[in-house]
């Protein structure tokens, strides 16, 4: 079993409809979780960082961590075509390297 | 955000040589980078771990002695692909936390690097 379970998709949906990603992790020494977008070609940019459970908020995007289900998503509001991308969740605990999932490939249709 | 930048964005070298790709912290500290492997459509695969002002830690089947690491600042570290041949071609990705800690991790534009 590996330690981030990530769905590869692809996930297609409508324009400006709401997106849901999630990850599943088995490590409950995870700590600190990032998402990631990342375009073809290109280093991942990082979207959101949270520590611990909860939620945060920024623009359009939400992260949610529940550390009880080790289960963590990124909703995307009033997607966009130019949100399509791979979105990679990542976390780390107390060593410092991140394990990132698998990516889940996301396609905005206008 | 921090800006990480990575030189060269793209490289083609030819079998046999060498190839020294740049990884910088443009506005912060870092006293740990990592060096990064993709495939197409896979997720990022760690090669290594570079501190600064020793020896880089190494993923299992990483050959340390191909991938030659260097983190002399703590803005700098760099990674030489030696010996290049044609299976090492691939997309190299560094990151750097900023800080000690698990801070958050910027990116680099990544080096796509082509042996022929």
């Amino acid at each position: 079993q590996k330690e981030v379970e990530q769905d590869p998709g692809p996930l297609s949906v409508p324009e400006g409809a709401i997106v849901s990603l999630n990850c599943t992790y088995s490590n409950s020494a995870f700590q600190y979780f990032m998402w990631y977008r990342q375009y073809s070609r290109k280093g991942p940019e990082l979207l959101m960082y949270t520590y611990s459970s909860g939620n945060k908020e920024d623009g359009r995007f939400t992260a949610q961590v529940d550390k009880s289900s080790k289960y963590i998503s990124l909703f995307i509001r009033d997607s966009q075509p130019s949100d399509s991308a791979t979105y990679l969740c990542a976390m780390s605990g107390g060593a410092q390297k991140l394990v990132f999932g698998q990516g889940t490939r996301l396609t905005i249709n206008p | 955000g921090a800006v990480v930048s990575q030189h060269p964005s793209r490289v083609i070298c030819k079998s046999g040589t060498s190839v020294k790709i740049e990884c910088r912290s443009l506005d912060f500290q870092a006293t740990t980078m990592f060096w990064y492997r993709q495939f197409p459509k896979q997720s990022l695969m760690l090669m290594a771990t570079s501190n600064e002002g020793s020896k880089a830690t190494y993923e299992q089947g990483v050959e340390k002695d191909k991938f030659l690491i260097n983190h002399a600042s703590l803005t700098l570290s760099t990674l030489t692909v030696t010996s290049a041949h044609p299976e090492d071609s691939s997309f190299y990705i560094c990151s750097a936390r900023r800080g000690t800690g698990n801070t958050e991790a910027f990116f680099g534009q990544g080096t796509r690097l082509t042996v022929v």
